[in-house]
């Protein structure tokens, strides 16, 4: 599986934009983008996946880089649930449910 | 909230002992996924099923078996404990089709 890289810890003031990035520079064309994540005790949950196209839905956009090798996902603007690990995946097209997790960014958002 | 339940949600046990998780779905999604959570690994995925009574292994699958005889549900068995296995498990189902996985609450396993 393609690999990705994140920053291990980030901050953030409450109620302002978040722009949590992520590196993946073997991606294949086949891999879309995926994130998720972690709230604390808790099992992860969707956030937003995407192939080339920026994208946007009620939680989060994801902005791709035209080359795809990177990309980022941006919180409009963070609350304190927000505070969580977040985990930048990519996941084959073809007959591959599998997702491969790395150890992800942790969020700390500050009152 | 996507209907998937695990039992037990805690559970101490020996070393030796057997030991079977349950993940339940009320979804009726034909993918579900057993992982793993340790400190800093991330969740690794030990075994998956893509139908009844087909499985295939993940990543950490030595020491763990699984059963998928009914579409709701996928047990993850632990034939004969270790400490090695204490962890938090995360069962998850999806499907094709479906891209996003969605994880249950997960058991917190501890072998003594």
């Amino acid at each position: 599986d393609a690999k990705t890289t994140q920053p291990n810890s980030m901050e953030s003031n409450e109620e302002e934009p978040v722009h949590l990035p992520c590196n993946h520079s073997t991606i294949s064309g086949t891999d879309y983008i995926h994130w998720y994540r972690q709230l604390p005790s808790q099992g992860p949950e969707y956030v937003i996946h995407g192939l080339t196209s920026n994208v946007n839905n009620r939680m989060a956009s994801l902005a791709i880089a035209e080359d795809r090798k990177s990309s980022t996902l941006i919180l409009h603007r963070a609350t304190l649930r927000d505070a969580a690990v977040y985990y930048c995946i990519l996941r084959e097209n073809f007959g591959n449910e599998k997702l491969t997790f790395g150890t992800g960014t942790r969020l700390t958002i500050i009152p | 909230d996507a209907g998937i339940t695990q039992s037990p949600r805690h559970k101490v046990t020996e070393t030796g002992t057997p030991v079977t998780l349950r993940c339940h779905q009320t979804e009726n999604h034909r993918y579900m996924y057993w992982y793993r959570q340790d400190p800093g690994h991330g969740l690794r995925l030990i075994h998956y099923s893509y139908g009844v009574k087909d499985t295939d292994k993940g990543e950490v699958s030595d020491g763990y078996s699984v059963s998928r005889s009914k579409t709701e549900d996928f047990l993850l068995t632990l034939e004969s404990a270790t400490s090695s296995q204490t962890s938090v498990y995360f069962c998850a189902i999806g499907g094709t089709g479906f891209y996003e996985q969605y994880f249950g609450p997960g058991t917190r396993l501890t072998v003594t």
